[in-house]
């Protein structure tokens, strides 16, 4: 089935600094990915959806100068938590949709710790 | 608006069977997932229904009735290993998250 590999699993960062969170897939193309937070005991919260070869568009209310995302080939899409705050600590995740199939396959996810 | 309501948490004891409940309003309708989410794991697909009926996947089944704007997902002979959250995801143009519901599994 579809995979999605995301890349780290966990990071923590010192307060100011910037952390890159990659996401690949492995088997097919992924022509739009999605990126999401989830902060402890909530919903999944969508923060941008990323095309390849064009800007992300991002939901009201999150930074796009401050989470850059970069979708630079049909398998990988970055994003770039830029000066970090410990209010950024939050669990990443990106998904994307093989083809047709029904489901979004989501990867891994990355906790960010920023102390 | 757009909103997906299920209930925050639910308890059920092991073996027993248990519904999860979910009532969806989008502004279009594209399809309603179910996901199974562990602590500070990624979300993993249940099911996925666009028609109106029963899905059956061995313990797990899910249902979707369009005009009433409802879901729900049926877990049977429950083991220890499915307390998780479930996430009711409805689809338009985009897709949007419930805030999941917590089931807690009683030996």
């Amino acid at each position: 089935g579809a995979v999605v590999s995301q890349h780290p699993s966990r990071v923590i960062c010192k307060s100011g600094t910037s952390v890159k969170i990659e996401c690949r897939s492995l088997d097919f193309q992924a022509t739009t990915m999605f990126w999401y937070r989830q902060f402890p005991k909530q919903s999944l919260m969508l923060m941008a959806t990323s095309n390849e070869g064009s800007k992300a568009t991002y939901e009201q209310g999150v930074e796009k100068d401050k989470f850059l995302i970069n979708h630079a080939s049909l398998t990988l899409s970055t994003l770039t938590v830029t000066s970090a705050h410990p209010e950024d600590s939050s669990f990443y995740i990106c998904s994307a949709r093989a083809g047709s199939e029904a489901g979004y396959t989501f990867g891994s996810g990355t906790r960010l710790t920023v102390v | 608006g757009q909103n997906i309501d299920q209930p925050t948490e639910m308890t059920a004891t092991e073996g027993a069977i248990v519904q999860i409940n979910c009532t969806y309003q989008t502004s279009g309708f594209n399809g309603l997932f179910w996901y199974q989410q562990h602590a500070g794991e990624a979300p993993t697909f249940l099911s996925y229904n666009v028609l109106d009926g029963l899905e059956e996947k061995g313990r797990f089944s899910s249902f979707l009735s369009r005009s009433k704007g409802y879901s729900y997902l049926l877990l049977k002979e429950l083991q220890m290993k499915d307390s998780a959250s479930y996430l009711c995801v409805g689809r338009d143009d985009k897709i949007i998250f419930g805030k999941g519901t917590r089931l807690h599994i009683l030996p």
